[in-house]
Formats: structure tokens, C-alpha cells, sequence
């Protein structure tokens, strides 16, 4: 089946420690994302990346770092610089021309 | 910078009934517009894209139209069921990101 399978679903993490969350795409799309979404808000851009080996910060992406060493993975960083990191995590990818976005489970991470 | 609003934020109706869901953009220059459909605890699911060339698409008992002149969509769902209960949000893609509304909340009622 193709898809995005994002890891793990729950993450619990102690305050002070960095975390990193998985996102992995078999679609063969060349464009990925991480969105932050809090409840109330809608979903508020973290990094995104159109190709392998670059990336770009979106608007909030103070306190989280991300890597694209493969087309098909996208792995998120949140350090403990990131003042408020609860918070439900969604990884989506999209293919040109057409860039129709297609997300994945999500993860939801709590610090302590 | 794009901002994206949606009216109603909730919306309870009566099954059977047809419904529209409202999204609209502040700024036209828009790549496409995307309707994403959320279940709680869950990731999005795409219900219908459109593209700026485009005016409308239609999937089953969903029609979405776009007109970018006004900075307005709008998402038409017929014949409501209870099972159309979740969120639905827009998104408007300027080329290299997407901005989303924060959604309205459907509730169908058997």
C-alpha cells in the first residue's frame, strides 16, 4: 500500500530531552512537510522540503531541525529550544505539477 | 502573507440535509485549493482538490467550487449522513506552502 507512516503514534518525553519523529513516504513524491497543529488553531507550518538535501523553515520553525537525506524520509527534530512542544505532529508530502498533499497519521507528543 | 478563514467553526445539522462549508483567502494568487477532511486524533484525508484554473470538482456528494476573484470557496455536501461527522478544513497552496483555515466542525445527527 502506498502511503505515509509516521512513528510513533505517542511519544512521551521528558522536558530538556530531544525527540525525533519519523515520517516516511513510499509515493515517490519530491516535496514534504511537518505541520504543528494546537488545539483551536489550524495547522501552522514547520519545515518543508521540495527536494533531497534542501529544505526550507516555515513559519514557526524556531527550536526544531529536520534532514532530507532521502526522498523518502523527512525525520523532525524538536530540541529542547522549542518553548511549547506538546502538540499533534502531521507529516504530508505532495508530487508536482499538481502538489495535492497527502498526510499521514500524525504523532501526538507530550513533555513533561 | 496568505490567511485563510473558515465560517462557521461548527456546524450541527439534521441528517438528510444538505450543507455548505465556507473557506475563503485573503490573497488570489493561489496554485490551488485543497479540502481535507479530519477525524479526531487523526491525520487529514483529501476530499477534493481544485486548481486555480479550475472552477469546481465534484466527488460522490461532494462538490467544492473556487473563485479567486472574491478569495472564496466553498465545500457543498449533499444529503448529509452521520458518518460525514468530523472537521473539514481548507487549504490554499501558494506554490511552496500551504495555509490553512482552522476548520468547521460538522456534526450530522441521525
Amino acid at each position: 500500500d502506498g502511503g505515509i507512516t509516521q512513528s510513533p503514534k505517542y511519544l512521551f518525553r521528558k522536558e530538556g530531552q530531544n525527540v525525533t519523529l519519523s515520517c516516511e513516504q513510499n509515493l515517490n513524491h519530491d516535496a514534504m512537510y511537518w505541520y504543528r497543529q494546537d488545539p483551536g488553531q489550524g495547522l501552522r507550518l514547520i519545515y518543508y522540503s521540495q527536494i533531497v538535501n534542501d529544505f526550507q523553515k516555515g513559519d514557526i520553525a524556531e527550536g526544531y531541525s529536520v534532514s532530507r537525506e532521502k526522498k523518502e524520509s523527512f525525520p523532525l527534530t524538536v530540541t529542547s529550544a522549542q518553548k511549547n512542544p506538546t502538540a499533534f505532529y502531521l507529516c504530508a508530502s505532495a508530487q508536482t505539477p499538481t502538489y495535492e498533499q497527502y498526510f499521514g497519521p500524525g504523532t501526538r507528543l507530550t513533555v513533561t | 502573507k496568505q490567511e485563510v478563514t473558515q465560517i462557521p467553526a461548527a456546524l450541527s445539522v439534521p441528517e438528510g440535509e444538505n450543507l455548505v462549508l465556507n473557506c475563503s483567502f485573503t490573497d488570489s494568487a493561489i496554485y490551488n485549493l485543497q479540502w481535507f477532511r479530519q477525524d479526531p486524533g487523526k491525520g487529514l484525508t483529501s476530499l477534493l482538490l481544485i486548481q486555480s484554473s479550475q472552477r469546481e470538482q465534484t466527488s460522490g456528494r461532494l462538490n467544492a467550487s473556487l473563485d479567486k476573484s472574491s478569495g472564496r470557496s466553498t465545500l457543498y455536501i449533499a444529503a448529509s449522513q452521520p458518518g460525514d461527522s468530523a472537521t473539514y478544513l481548507c487549504a490554499a497552496n501558494t506554490g511552496n506552502q500551504f495555509y490553512f483555515g482552522t476548520g468547521t466542525s460538522l456534526t450530522v445527527i441521525p
